[in-house]
């Protein structure tokens, strides 16, 4: 089955502790994303990737870090610097469709992390 | 910028119909439609492109009016499994990143 998988669903840290979120899609997708949802918002867009090895800031990339060295793969580090973690966090992959004329994202099961 | 969605939340009777809408100060390229479970990914519901076209989706059904930079979300004869906040999220150019709106919560009661 093709989607996107993200772990672990739920994820505790210490203050001051960097953290990894993993996301991985196997839809051959080109572009992938990363969102933070707080509760009672809407997703804000974080960083974003068209091609592997390639990634542009989103709204609030201020505290977080990716790569994308593997089209498949596109995992998301929370520093120490980012102010307020805890969230719920989304990975997206999305790809271009010149002949339907749209993009549809498709998401991950999401990752919630604490930072205690 | 952000679209504006309304009502923020709205609360119907098993059967009832509700409508959700999502406007933009920027001309639009698409609107999507996604809902949400409570500590769910989002789910995709349906895309719009500009032309003014209508889309439906079992009893879910939506509009995109160009001109007025909005789209509208048609829940007909509301079911218990419609709950959930929807989002709409904006394309402004083809190839643009989405701007979700902040979501409408809807809660559907037997």
């Amino acid at each position: 089955d093709g989607g996107i998988t993200q772990s672990p669903k739920y994820l505790f840290r210490k203050e001051g502790q960097n953290v990894t979120l993993s996301c991985e899609q196997n839809l051959n997708h080109d572009a992938m994303y990363w969102y933070r949802q707080d509760p009672g918002q809407g997703l804000r867009l974080i960083y974003y990737s068209q091609i592997v090895n390639d990634f542009q800031k989103g709204d609030i990339a201020e505290g977080y870090s990716v790569s994308r060295e593997k089209k498949e793969s596109f995992p998301l580090t929370v520093t120490s610097a980012q102010k307020n973690p805890t969230a719920f966090y989304l990975c997206a992959s999305s790809i271009e469709s010149q002949a339907s004329g749209y993009n549809e994202q498709f998401f991950g099961p999401g990752t919630r992390l604490t930072v205690l | 910028q952000q679209p504006v969605q309304s009502p923020q939340a709205v609360i119907l009777r098993e059967g009832e119909d509700a409508v959700i809408n999502c406007s933009s100060s920027k001309a639009l390229y698409s609107v999507h439609w996604y809902r949400q479970k409570h500590g769910e990914a989002p789910v995709f519901l349906m895309i719009l492109l500009k032309g003014g076209e209508q889309k439906g989706h079992d009893k879910i059904s939506a509009s995109f009016n160009e001109k007025k930079q909005q789209s509208s979300l048609y829940l007909t004869a509301s079911q218990l499994s419609y709950s959930g906040t929807y989002f709409c999220g904006t394309e402004y150019n083809y190839g643009q990143n989405f701007v979700f709106g902040p979501g409408t919560r809807l809660s559907v009661l037997p």
